[in-house]
């Protein structure tokens, strides 16, 4: 089993449309959770930080993580074409591991159709 | 305040020369990081550098591979005779201690011929 499993996608949405990401991970060691935004060709963009179970709101995004489930999401409300783009989740600080390194999903292809 | 930066953004070479990547961190970042993104892989670490403490290499795939970072800022990824296989997105970051958040480059993409 991979330490973290995102589902690849592609995934195709109307404009307006709530969009739900997520990733599951085996090693409940992990302490903190992000969610990066990466557009073609660019680098990763950080969107979302988050450290403890439960929600937290920015805009339009909601981070939501549950440890007990080791279950991380990402909302986008209302979401726009300009929102299309490539999300990966990572996780780190690691209790007695390498607490300096996150592991990533692989991403998931979301796209936003006028 | 400037981000990242990487250069070249480009790089195309033929199989078995050496190729340098340079990072450029944020200025106060102590930590550096560079990842290698390969299509449908997802990002693997490679090496990490924190002030002056000595960098983790662990995830450099084979000797060929190397870095250092001079003077705790700008650092150059050296990948020697190149192959095939080498050819993906390589990005740096960069984090500011006791933060855990990682700021990332625009990488540079490497095509070995």
């Amino acid at each position: 089993q991979k330490e973290v499993e995102q589902d690849p996608g592609p995934l195709s949405v109307p404009e307006g449309a709530i969009v739900s990401l997520n990733c599951t991970y085996s090693n409940s060691a992990f302490q903190y959770f992000m969610w990066y935004r990466q557009y073609s060709r660019k680098g990763p963009e950080l969107l979302m930080y988050t450290y403890s179970s439960g929600n937290k709101e920015d805009g339009r995004f909601t981070a939501q993580v549950d440890k007990s489930s080791k279950y991380i999401s990402l909302f986008i409300r209302d979401s726009q074409p300009s929102d299309s783009a490539t999300y990966l989740c990572a996780m780190g600080g690691e209790w007695g591991g390498s607490n300096y390194k996150l592991t990533f999903g692989k991403g998931t292809l979301l796209t936003v159709n006028p | 305040g400037a981000g990242v930066s990487q250069s070249p953004s480009n790089k195309v070479t033929e199989k078995g020369k050496d190729v340098e990547l340079r990072c450029d961190p944020i200025s106060g970042h102590t930590a550096l990081y560079w990842y290698r993104q390969s299509l449908g892989q997802g990002l693997e670490f490679l090496i990490y550098f924190q002030g002056n403490s000595a960098p983790d290499k662990s995830g450099l795939p084979s000797d060929r591979f190397s870095a250092e970072r001079t003077g705790g800022s700008v650092s150059t990824l050296t990948i020697q005779r190149t192959q095939q296989e080498d050819s993906a997105v390589y990005l740096c970051a960069s984090r500011a201690s006791p933060y855990n958040e990682q700021f990332f480059g625009p990488g540079t993409r490497l095509t070995v011929l």
